[in-house]
C-alpha cells in the first residue's frame, strides 16, 4: 500500500480562482481528515469525512467545501481564493471516525498569487 | 475554545541527554492528546497517544490534568530524534470529531 496519496503535488493559482484537491485513503480506511499547514504553523483542521458524511468542521469560511466519494477518496474545494490560502494542504485517513491514530499524506502545495 | 500550546519554537539538546518538548492544553471536557513527528522529508506520523500510555521510541507522555500538560520526554536523546514534534488534541462531541494541533517544537540533537 502506498499510503495516503494526494494529487496534485503543487500547484499556482490566481486570486479569484477556483481549485480542487484530491486524497485517496489508505486502502480500508473510512475517514478522511483535511488540515491546512500555513508556514511556521501547525495543522489546522479544516473537516473531517466519515462513511461520505460530514462528522468535523474547523473554523473556516464556506469558500472551502469537501466531499468524500463511495471509494472513500476525497476532494477539497476552495473557491475565490485569496492569498491567505497559500498552504500545505493536508490529507490524513483513518480508519475509525475517531482518529486515534491518522495516517497523513505528503501534501499539496498550494500557491495564490 | 480548545487550544494547544507548545511554548518553545526550537530545543536543541546534547546526545545522551534528556529531552523534555513542552505542551500545553485549554479544554473544559475530558482530553485526549497525542504528539506527532515529522522527520526530514517524511510525513507528519503519529508518535504517541496518552490513551494507550505506551512509550514509542524511548518518548514517554504523561497527561497532567491539574497542569493542563501532556509533555513529551526521552531520558537520552539520539541523533535521529531531530524533527518536528506537534502536540495535538481531540474534541469530540455527538459523534463529530475536531482535532487541534500546535504550532510545533524542531528538536535539534547535537552530537
Amino acid at each position: 500500500d502506498a499510503g495516503v496519496t494526494q494529487s496534485p503535488t503543487h500547484l499556482i493559482k490566481t486570486r479569484g480562482q477556483q481549485v480542487t484537491l484530491r486524497c485517496s485513503p489508505i486502502s480500508g480506511h473510512k475517514s478522511v481528515s483535511w488540515y491546512q499547514q500555513v508556514l511556521g504553523q501547525g495543522p489546522q483542521f479544516i473537516f473531517q469525512y466519515y462513511e461520505k458524511e460530514e462528522r468535523g468542521r474547523g473554523n473556516f469560511p464556506d469558500r472551502f467545501s469537501a466531499r468524500q466519494f463511495p471509494n472513500y477518496s476525497s476532494e477539497l474545494n476552495v473557491n475565490a481564493l485569496l492569498l491567505g490560502d497559500s498552504a500545505l494542504y493536508l490529507c490524513a485517513s483513518s480508519a475509525l471516525v475517531r482518529t486515534y491514530e491518522q495516517y497523513f499524506g505528503p501534501g499539496t502545495r498550494l500557491t495564490v498569487t | 475554545a480548545q487550544r494547544v500550546t507548545q511554548p518553545e519554537k526550537l530545543l536543541s539538546v546534547f546526545k545522551g541527554a534528556p529531552v523534555e518538548l513542552k505542551c500545553n492544553y485549554s479544554y473544559s471536557g475530558s482530553p485526549e492528546l497525542f504528539w506527532y513527528v515529522q522527520y526530514s522529508r517524511q510525513r507528519l506520523q503519529l508518535l504517541l497517544r496518552h490513551i494507550s500510555r505506551e512509550s514509542i521510541k524511548g518518548f514517554t507522555a504523561d497527561l497532567n490534568k491539574g497542569e493542563t500538560s501532556f509533555h513529551l520526554k526521552k531520558p537520552f536523546a539520539q541523533e535521529e530524534d531531530s524533527a518536528m514534534y506537534y502536540c495535538a488534541l481531540s474534541e469530540w462531541h455527538f459523534g463529530n470529531e475536531k482535532l487541534t494541533f500546535g504550532t510545533g517544537t524542531r528538536l535539534t540533537i547535537i552530537p
